[in-house]
This record gives structure tokens, C-alpha cells and sequence, in this order.
């Protein structure tokens, strides 16, 4: 079975902290994305990446950057935490060969204050 | 823009009954995929059923069924013999077939009562 982790399940930071959330899948796949979850709004795409040390824009990419030094990483970064960016982060994976599953991480419920 | 809809935002049936849970998508591509995920109260989200845009034939896993009306963009998922299990949140999500990336629906929360 696919098994993707998240580092933290909840997280409390400050307004201003540099905050890295961390994304770890077993499975060898190519795609890896980040997502935040809002009451409502369902799941929006910040980022994805199709290949180490490759990324692009989600359709929510300010205040976030991404990193994936290597292929089973895959790191968001918020620069300076803002209030508005406490919410539900979500990791998923996707083969690029034989899957068109998006397989996901159990989520970091990241609080800022 | 591709947009995808779910109108219910809480819905509840009893258990053993069957429930319709409605999503409706805006696109104009022709290749794609639709998706229904199940997110339970303890948070991970799984793949509850997938249907490629090119097969007539509704899928089908188990007790979820899906109905697939392209013409009309419509998606809604079908739960059977509803459990105490299938309490969660339920997204639709849709995929343009040349990319990874999924769009989803604002969610449906569904509680089974005993």
C-alpha cells in the first residue's frame, strides 16, 4: 500500500515564524502536491511538483514556497506565518506511470496566532 | 475556468438506507477523470470511486455507485445499505486528463444514524 506521512498532525506557530511542513511518500511517485482544506471551500492546490526539484504554482501559491531536493520530499513552506494561513495542510502523491489516484497524508492542522 | 460543485454541504440518512450525494463540473475539455474521496472524522483522505470521462458505463464499487451524465456535467455518488462507517466528508473532485492536478468541490458532510 501507498503511504504518505506528514512530519506534524497539529501545529501551533506565531505570526512571522518561518514554518516548514514536511511530506514523505514510499511508493516512488513522480507527482507530489500540497493542499489546504477550508471549511466550505474544500481543497485548494497551493503547489505540485512532477519531478525532483521541479514546482509550480497551484492556484493559491502566495505566501507559500516548496521544496523537493529529493523524490520521496516534499517540503511547503510558509516564509513569514500569517493568521490567514492557519488551516488544514494536505499531502498527496501520484504515480506518473500506471495511477491516476491521488493518495494522501493523514494532514497537519496548523494553527498561527 | 474548470469549476466543480456540490450543493449539499450536510446531509444525513439512516443506516441501511441509501443516499445521493450530488456534484456537478464545468469544463470544456473531453479527456478527463471525476472523482469521489471520502475524508472520515479521523482525517485521511481516501478514494472512494473514479470514473474515466470516456466510459459510458457507470463505475461502480461495492455499495457506491456513481451516475455519470457528461452532457449535463453531472457526477453524484450513491451509497447502498448506508453503515455507521460511511459517517465523513465526501468531495468531489475532477482531473483534466493531461495533468495531475485535481479540482475540488466544496464538500459534503454525511452522517449515518442509527
Amino acid at each position: 500500500d501507498v503511504k504518505v506521512t506528514q512530519s506534524s498532525r497539529y501545529l501551533v506557530k506565531r505570526t512571522g515564524e518561518k514554518v516548514f511542513l514536511e511530506c514523505v511518500q514510499d511508493m516512488d511517485h513522480e507527482n507530489m502536491f500540497w493542499y489546504r482544506q477550508d471549511p466550505g471551500l474544500g481543497l485548494r492546490l497551493i503547489y505540485f511538483s512532477y519531478d525532483v526539484k521541479m514546482k509550480e504554482k497551484g492556484d493559491i501559491p502566495e505566501g507559500y514556497s516548496v521544496s523537493r531536493e529529493k523524490k520521496e520530499r516534499f517540503s511547503l513552506i510558509l516564509e513569514s506565518a500569517s493568521t490567514n494561513q492557519t488551516s488544514m495542510y494536505l499531502c498527496a502523491s501520484l504515480s506518473g506511470r500506471d495511477s491516476d489516484t491521488q493518495y494522501f497524508g493523514p494532514g497537519t492542522r496548523l494553527t498561527v496566532l | 475556468a474548470q469549476t466543480v460543485t456540490q450543493s449539499q454541504p450536510e446531509m444525513s440518512v439512516q443506516e441501511a438506507e441509501t443516499v445521493t450525494l450530488s456534484c456537478t463540473y464545468d469544463t470544456s475539455e473531453s479527456n478527463y477523470y471525476l472523482f469521489w474521496y471520502k475524508q472520515p472524522p479521523s482525517r485521511q483522505m481516501i478514494l472512494v470511486i473514479r470514473q474515466e470521462a470516456y466510459k459510458q458505463q457507470n463505475a461502480t464499487e461495492n455499495r457506491f455507485s456513481v451516475n455519470f451524465q457528461k452532457a449535463a456535467k453531472s457526477f453524484s455518488l450513491k451509497i447502498s445499505d448506508s453503515q455507521l462507517g460511511d459517517t465523513a466528508m465526501y468531495f468531489c473532485a475532477f482531473r483534466p486528463g493531461n495533468t495531475g492536478k485535481l479540482i475540488f468541490g466544496q464538500g459534503t458532510t454525511l452522517q449515518v444514524k442509527p
